[in-house]
């Protein structure tokens, strides 16, 4: 069975340019969250969606981000226009809709650089 | 306040020892579970074990165990026989009830090195 899928695995990119991070959840997960980690910060939750729905993006840092689930397979985040501030690895995880005992599921992340 | 801490920054112990990392939490749901994770240089995140808040018995799973004192609000990994390839990150994260057991709050990790 496939875990978490993200691409691409590193990103580097320049000040002001777009740049879209891709996820695929597991198969019969209806929950799916991004997390950014950074030295100073740690693991901050940016958003999550139930059943495609985004239902909290209070953690998204600021209007240059946006995240998208068209169907239960796919979502997206997107950064425009990027800025070095942003470079961190991003991670998708997945899990089961109910129940505090479902893990998260987390893919290996994409390592962001914006120079 | 923070939700979840982990007061030991780094942790070192030699292979074959015994190891604990703490972990304090703060909530007033009845209701929640609490999550370890490893991460290691790699950079994955690797979920470990797991204990939900009316669960009378401490988790295990292999060499991991979780030592679990609800009256004290801890949830401290216990980690046997140590090996090399324990060496990593590891985080310990809650989800409560209120809020749907959507979200997972991570605490901000403890380094762990194993020497030979």
């Amino acid at each position: 069975d496939a875990g978490v899928i993200q691409s691409p695995r590193h990103e580097v990119t320049e000040m002001g340019q777009e740049v879209t991070l891709r996820c695929k959840p597991i198969s019969g997960h209806n929950s799916l969250f991004w997390y950014r980690q950074t030295m100073m910060r740690g693991l901050e939750l940016l958003i999550y969606f139930n059943n495609n729905v985004p239902i909290d993006d209070s953690g998204m840092p600021e209007d240059r981000f946006s995240a998208k689930m068209p169907n239960a397979s796919f979502s997206t985040l997107k950064i425009q226009p990027s800025e070095p501030r942003d470079s961190a690895v991003y991670f998708c995880a997945s899990s089961q809709l109910t129940g505090a005992a479902s893990p998260l599921h987390f893919g290996n992340g994409t390592r962001l650089t914006v120079t | 306040a923070q939700k979840i801490t982990q007061t030991q920054p780094g942790m070192f112990v030699q292979e074959k020892e015994a190891v604990t990392l703490d972990c304090t939490y703060d909530t007033s749901d009845p209701s929640y579970g609490l999550f370890w994770y490893k991460q290691p240089s790699s950079g994955e995140m690797i979920f470990l074990i797991y204990q939900g808040s009316y669960d009378q018995q401490n988790a295990t799973e292999g060499r991991y165990s979780l030592n679990f004192q609800k009256a004290r609000k801890s949830a401290n990994l216990v980690i046997s026989a140590s090996q090399l390839g324990d060496s990593a990150m590891y985080f310990c994260a809650m989800r409560e009830e209120n809020s749907g057991y959507s979200t997972l709050t991570f605490g901000k990790g403890t380094m762990l090195l194993v020497s030979p």
